[in-house]
Order: structure tokens, then C-alpha cells, then sequence
């Protein structure tokens, strides 16, 4: 079944650039257009969505994270990926990815990658 | 941007039937999905369009969507179900279509 595997660094100082990558597996990230989302959780806090890439390649953004956030895809290597610019202490949480599954008026998360703590610190 | 407003938590006795509410202006209009997160996990899929199950989740979870609240229920509770749960819907009319509830933890006592 689809399987997806976060990784990238777990330690940004303040100020730089957050990347982590999404693996997918047991299937193409190309295929069924789907679209693919990553979600974030501070330590102890709910959940916060952060944005999406569109199978057509079209991005969406938490207007929050907006002005900070870039998510790409990597067909070739069946992977998506976030950046995150300007970090802060604010910005220290475990982040997962996740299959977005639905359609234009109704979408969810299905599956969920394992996630991946980032802290950001000096 | 959309609110969806739940109880920080609901306790329940084992073999009871445990209801998660998720508060929303109108979310009868919209499609609501919840989310099971056990301690240091990801969270799960539990339900979607207000009351399909994926494959592989039990019979006891459902859920139902009216006027401005919608509720999860889990019949029969066993100790497993001891978790946090959260509620989302996409409001596809805004600049922040992914929102989530803040979540409740259930606790079987």
C-alpha cells in the first residue's frame, strides 16, 4: 500500500531555511491525481495545514506561511518537498506529509507520513 | 478563516458509547473528516465525508453532520480508543481551505 517517509534535517537555527523531503512509495506520486500536503504539529498542539501541491503542479498556501513556504515536487525521484524560510522558535514542530484524497469541495489526508521533528534553535 | 471549535476532552467507561462534537458556522454544508492521533504517532483516518470509514476501521466509529455541529461516535469503547481526535473539513471558498479542530482527547476510564 502507498507509504510515505519524511526526512531532512531536525535542527535549524533561527533564521534559515527549513527543507524536508517526502518520499512516496508503493505507488506513483504521478498517478490517480492526487494532490500532496504537508501538516505540522508544535510540541504538545494541534494540527496546523501548511499547504498542498496540485497533481498539475498548481500550489496552495496557509496565507500564515505564505509569504515563507514553497512546496515542488520531484516526479523522477516520486517525492515532494517543503521549504520554509525565515524560521523561528515558532516554527519548531513535528511536520508530516500526507496524500491529499477528495476533490475541489472536500479534500483529506490519507495516508500520513511518520513525521519528522524539526526544532529550530541556535 | 473557518472554525471548527472542540471539546479539549470527553471521558467515557469502557463499553460505553463515546460522542466527539466539532462546532461550526453551517458545517452541515460542508464535508467533515476525522482523525485518530495515538501518543508519538501520526494521525489515522477514522472517518471521511461525515460518515464513510476507510478500509480497516472498525464498525464502532461513525459519524454524523448537521446544521452546525457534527458529531464523532464510537459504540462499544475499548481502551485502545484512548487517543486524541481531531475533526477537518476543507472550506474550498476561502484562502485557507485546510482547517482543522483543536482536538479532544478521549479518555476511557
Amino acid at each position: 500500500q502507498l507509504q510515505l517517509q519524511e526526512s531532512g534535517s531536525g535542527l535549524v537555527k533561527p533564521s534559515q531555511t527549513l527543507s524536508l523531503t517526502c518520499a512516496v512509495s508503493g505507488g506513483s506520486i504521478s498517478s490517480g491525481g492526487y494532490s500532496w500536503s504537508w501538516i505540522r504539529q508544535p510540541p504538545g498542539k494541534g494540527l496546523e495545514w501548511i499547504g498542498y501541491i496540485y497533481h498539475s503542479g498548481s500550489t496552495y498556501y496557509n496565507p500564515s506561511l505564505k509569504s515563507r513556504v514553497t512546496i515542488s515536487v520531484d516526479r523522477s525521484k516520486n517525492q515532494f518537498s517543503l521549504k520554509l524560510s525565515s524560521v523561528t522558535a515558532a516554527d519548531t514542530a513535528v511536520y508530516y506529509c500526507a496524500r491529499c484524497l477528495g476533490g475541489s469541495y472536500s479534500n483529506w489526508f490519507d495516508p500520513w507520513g511518520q513525521g519528522t521533528l524539526v526544532t529550530v534553535s541556535s | 478563516s473557518y472554525v471548527l471549535t472542540q471539546p479539549p476532552s470527553v471521558s467515557v467507561a469502557p463499553g460505553q458509547t463515546a460522542r466527539i462534537t466539532c462546532g461550526g458556522n453551517n458545517i452541515g454544508s460542508k464535508s467533515v473528516h476525522w482523525y485518530q492521533q495515538k501518543p508519538g504517532q501520526a494521525p489515522v483516518l477514522v472517518v471521511y465525508d461525515d460518515s464513510d470509514r476507510p478500509s480497516g476501521i472498525p464498525e464502532r466509529f461513525s459519524g454524523s453532520n448537521s446544521g452546525n455541529t457534527a458529531t464523532l461516535t464510537i459504540s462499544r469503547v475499548e481502551a485502545g480508543d484512548e487517543a486524541d481526535y481531531y475533526c477537518q473539513v476543507w472550506d474550498s471558498s476561502s484562502d485557507h481551505p485546510g482547517v482543522f479542530g483543536g482536538g479532544t482527547k478521549l479518555t476511557v476510564l
